[in-house]
């Protein structure tokens, strides 16, 4: 069981660079999520998505974009990446909008702006 | 006022002991609460979930206390394998369903 799938799995890049984090998920989940993490600290929700089609910006969504053209795939566009966004990135979902549902991460992208 | 505060710790703890840490929020209209865990520069997964009752798991606890608005991880019989990182999570209690991530309790449990 694939789950969800992150790529990729660690990253550098130099800022000013653009790059998109992929996304995917085989549950056929609705709901998908992406996080950020810095040390030390709790997870921060960039952007959400409740179905195909359907975007809401979380916590800290400046800087980042993200689309939803399928149920499956909910890729992270960086467009003009700065050293602030160093972080670790975890991509989530669940299955249902409501109360009690687990989200189920991937095992998350190491990114490191120079 | 954090919207789920945790004590980072670390909890050192030696195997065999009973170690509990609580979390507290500040959304009343909370409804949902759970407690993952995360190894090290891993991704968290679900622990528990946290019902109005407390409900139990083998060696882990989980209580609520809506009143006080805090919820507590009781783990018994520690063993090696327990350390981690233990993240509170509570749901925004909108519609929108976010869930609000507390920055975790690091548990390290001793020989």
């Amino acid at each position: 069981n694939a789950g969800v799938t992150q790529t990729p799995k660690f990253q550098v890049l130099k800022t000013g660079q653009s790059m998109t984090l992929q996304c995917a998920q085989d549950m056929n989940h609705n709901s998908m999520y992406w996080y950020r993490q810095d040390p030390g600290m709790g997870l921060k929700l960039i952007y959400y998505s409740v179905g195909a089609g359907i975007t809401d910006k979380g916590e800290v969504p400046n800087g980042y974009n993200v689309s939803r053209s399928t149920t499956e795939d909910f890729p992270l566009r960086l467009e003009l990446a700065a050293p602030s966004q160093t972080s670790v990135y975890f991509c989530a979902s669940s299955s249902i909008r409501g109360r009690n549902t687990e989200a189920f991460f991937g095992q998350g992208t190491r990114l490191t702006v120079v | 006022r954090k919207e789920v505060e945790q004590d980072p710790g670390p909890f050192n703890v030696p195997e065999g002991a009973t170690v509990a840490f609580n979390c507290t929020y500040s959304n009343s209209a909370s409804q949902s609460f759970f407690w993952y865990r995360q190894d090290c520069r891993k991704e968290p997964k679900l622990l528990m979930s946290v019902y109005s009752s407390g409900n139990e798991d083998g060696r882990f606890t989980a209580q609520l206390n809506r009143a006080s608005q805090y919820i507590s991880l009781l783990i018994r019989d520690s063993k090696l394998s327990d350390s981690a990182t233990y993240l509170c999570v509570v749901n925004s209690g909108d519609s929108n369903y976010q869930l609000i991530w507390g920055a975790g309790t690091k548990l390290i449990i001793k020989p």
